[in-house]
Parts: C-alpha cells; sequence; structure tokens
C-alpha cells in the first residue's frame, strides 16, 4: 500500500507569494491533517479534514487555508508568504482501527518550505 | 503553560540501557496518547499508542499513562544505536487537536 504523498518536496519562495501544497492520503483514509515543523516550535498542529470537512483548526493566521476533495487528497495554501512560515510542511493520513479502535496516524514525507 | 511539555534532553544512555522519557500534559480530559520516533530528517513514526491508565508493552518498549497525573512516559529497553532518534509525545485533547511536545533526543551510546 503507497504511503503518504506530499509535492513538492522542496520549495522556494519570496516573501509575498503564495505557495499551495498537496497530499495524497494512503488509500482508504478519509482523515488528513496538516502540521509545520521548526527547530524552534517544533510540531504544531494546523488543521485537520475529515470527508472534505474541518474538523479542526490550530492556532495559526488566516493566510493559512486548506481544503480536502471528494478522494481525500488535500491541499494546503499559505497567502503573502512571511520569513517565518520557512519550515517543514508535514501531512499525516489517519484511521481508526475498527478492530482495536486504536488510532493510526502516518506521516508524509514533508515539503521543506524556504521564503527567501 | 503549554499543551504538552517533554524533558528537554538530550539524553544519552550506553547500548544495553534502559532509555526513559517522560511527558505531561496540560487538558485532563485527554483520551489519547501516542510516542513517536522522529529520525534527523525523516518524518515522524508511531511507536506506541496507549489510551488507558497502565503500562502497555510492545517488544523492547513500554508506555506507561497516568491520567491523575496527567503524565505519560515511555521506556526503551536494552537500548540499541538504532533508536538513536528523537522522541515525540502526542496528545490528542478533549476538542480532538493533536499536540506534539518539542521532543526528547536520545544518543545511544555504542
Amino acid at each position: 500500500k503507497a504511503g503518504v504523498t506530499q509535492t513538492p518536496r522542496y520549495l522556494i519562495k519570496t516573501r509575498g507569494q503564495q505557495v499551495t501544497l498537496s497530499c495524497s492520503p494512503i488509500s482508504g483514509h478519509r482523515s488528513v491533517s496538516w502540521y509545520q515543523q521548526t527547530p524552534g516550535q517544533g510540531l504544531q498542529f494546523l488543521f485537520e479534514y475529515f470527508s472534505e470537512t474541518q474538523r479542526n483548526k490550530g492556532n495559526f493566521p488566516g493566510r493559512f487555508s486548506g481544503r480536502q476533495f471528494s478522494n481525500s487528497r488535500s491541499e494546503m495554501n499559505v497567502s503573502t508568504l512571511e520569513l517565518g512560515d520557512s519550515a517543514l510542511y508535514l501531512c499525516a493520513s489517519s484511521f481508526l482501527d475498527s478492530r482495536t479502535f486504536n488510532e493510526k496516524l502516518f506521516f508524509g514525507s514533508g515539503t521543506q518550505l524556504s521564503v527567501l | 503553560q503549554k499543551e504538552v511539555e517533554q524533558n528537554s534532553g538530550p539524553l544519552s544512555v550506553p547500548e544495553g540501557a534502559i532509555a526513559s522519557l517522560n511527558c505531561t500534559y496540560s487538558d485532563r480530559g485527554s483520551q489519547s496518547f501516542f510516542w513517536y520516533r522522529q529520525y534527523s530528517g525523516k518524518s515522524p513514526e508511531l511507536i506506541m499508542s496507549i489510551y488507558s491508565n497502565g503500562d502497555k508493552e510492545d517488544g523492547r518498549f513500554t508506555a506507561q499513562l497516568n491520567k491523575a497525573s496527567q503524565y505519560v512516559s515511555l521506556l526503551i529497553r536494552d537500548s540499541q544505536p538504532s533508536d538513536s532518534a528523537t522522541y515525540l509525545c502526542a496528545v490528542r485533547s478533549n476538542d480532538y487537536k493533536l499536540s506534539f511536545g518539542a521532543g526528547t533526543t536520545v544518543t545511544v551510546r555504542a
């Protein structure tokens, strides 16, 4: 089974530009969440989508937005980029094991965004 | 107060020793607790999940949960050099947000 796929792997942008990152979850997973990882702040939750609906949102400004499509693929958009947006953006897909009721979250390799 | 706090480390242990990692959380209503391992330059991978008080063992890993103390820990027995990584504690709170601690970097000395 293919894992979580994120594209692109690396991205360089300049301040003020906008960027769109893509995430394809593991087949059958309906929940997709996004995280920002930086050396100083660690892993911070951005938002989570389930069946095309935003289920939860972290404490990030409105410049950060996302959506999920009917095939569970998700995109994240950051507008008016700032230097501080430079980070590794990780997408994760998850499912609830119906037998054990254990949740399993799988991360993609991430998109490394550099804002110059 | 941060939602999830971990002992800052780094933690250096000799090969074969026990590595002990600690984590506290602020939301008393949290129900799901996870430990992830992240190798340098890689994405996090799930090691253990624990949902009820007590111990849960999986191979050389043991997770311990104490909801009254809002505390969860991870023990790595018989530590191997391949266990050298950053370990992230994650807690799913009552509002269903998944919050991560800053991570503890473990180095196992051969």
